[in-house]
């Protein structure tokens, strides 16, 4: 199957900072990638929808000044949570698909973000 | 996308078939049954999909009842490394563009000795 690449795997920040992830497409281009979280035994809530060229569209709830997300590439999305706060402590993972051919997603392989 | 229903949690032994049911009696037409998989602390992982015939891979088959009310994901030799949480979702397919996915609580699967 197709490869989704997500890096950090894991980063520890410091309250008031702000961290980048980023999403790679490897061997495919992404149109469009979804960017979701995870808290401790829940399960995963999209957070927004993020187009190659053009704005990411967010879900209710999702702050979008907090989480900047940039989609400059068909291969890459990066999400920054933006004056990172102990509540954003969080799993984020990222997927994507292709234009056409693939009827399924691809996940990466997630970020394990801690604000201490 | 219609809503699924998945049992919390179940049980296996190491070797045995693990049946996986999922409800999903308000599906439409044109709606296909996909399953995940999330093993701890990692991104989800496809494993199959279908739409109204029985379907298998090299992970996996997946039994849909002939109303398509429900499905069955079964891992006919369930090992340790199946031990992960299990969802079942429905969806359209989209062409041209992808779908976004809505995660419900999933079934936790845990295979043991």
């Amino acid at each position: 199957g197709a490869v989704v690449s997500q890096h950090p795997s894991w980063v520890i920040c410091k309250s008031g900072t702000s961290v980048k992830i980023e999403c790679r497409s490897l061997d495919f281009q992404a149109t469009t990638m979804f960017w979701y979280r995870q808290f401790p035994k829940q399960s995963l809530m999209l957070m927004a929808t993020s187009n190659e060229g053009s704005k990411a569209t967010y879900e209710q709830g999702v702050e979008k000044d907090k989480f900047l997300i940039n989609h400059a590439s068909l291969t890459l999305s990066t999400l920054t949570v933006t004056s990172a706060h102990p509540e954003d402590s969080s799993f984020y993972i990222c997927s994507a698909s292709a234009r056409q051919g693939f009827t399924e997603a691809f996940f990466g392989q997630g970020t394990r973000l801690t604000v201490v | 996308d219609a809503k699924t229903t998945q049992p919390p949690s179940m049980d296996c032994a190491e070797g045995r078939a693990a049946n996986l049911p999922c409800n999903h009696s308000t599906i439409s037409g044109n709606e296909y049954v996909y399953w995940y998989r999330q093993i701890h602390s990692q991104g989800p992982q496809y494993i199959i999909h279908g739409l109204k015939n029985n379907e298998t891979n090299e992970m996996a088959s997946l039994i849909i009842t002939e109303d398509r009310k429900s499905s069955t994901l079964i891992l006919p030799h369930a090992t340790l490394r199946d031990t992960a949480v299990y969802y079942c979702i429905v969806r359209a397919h989209n062409t041209g563009t992808a779908s976004k996915l809505t995660f419900g609580t999933g079934t936790r699967l845990q295979v043991t000795l």
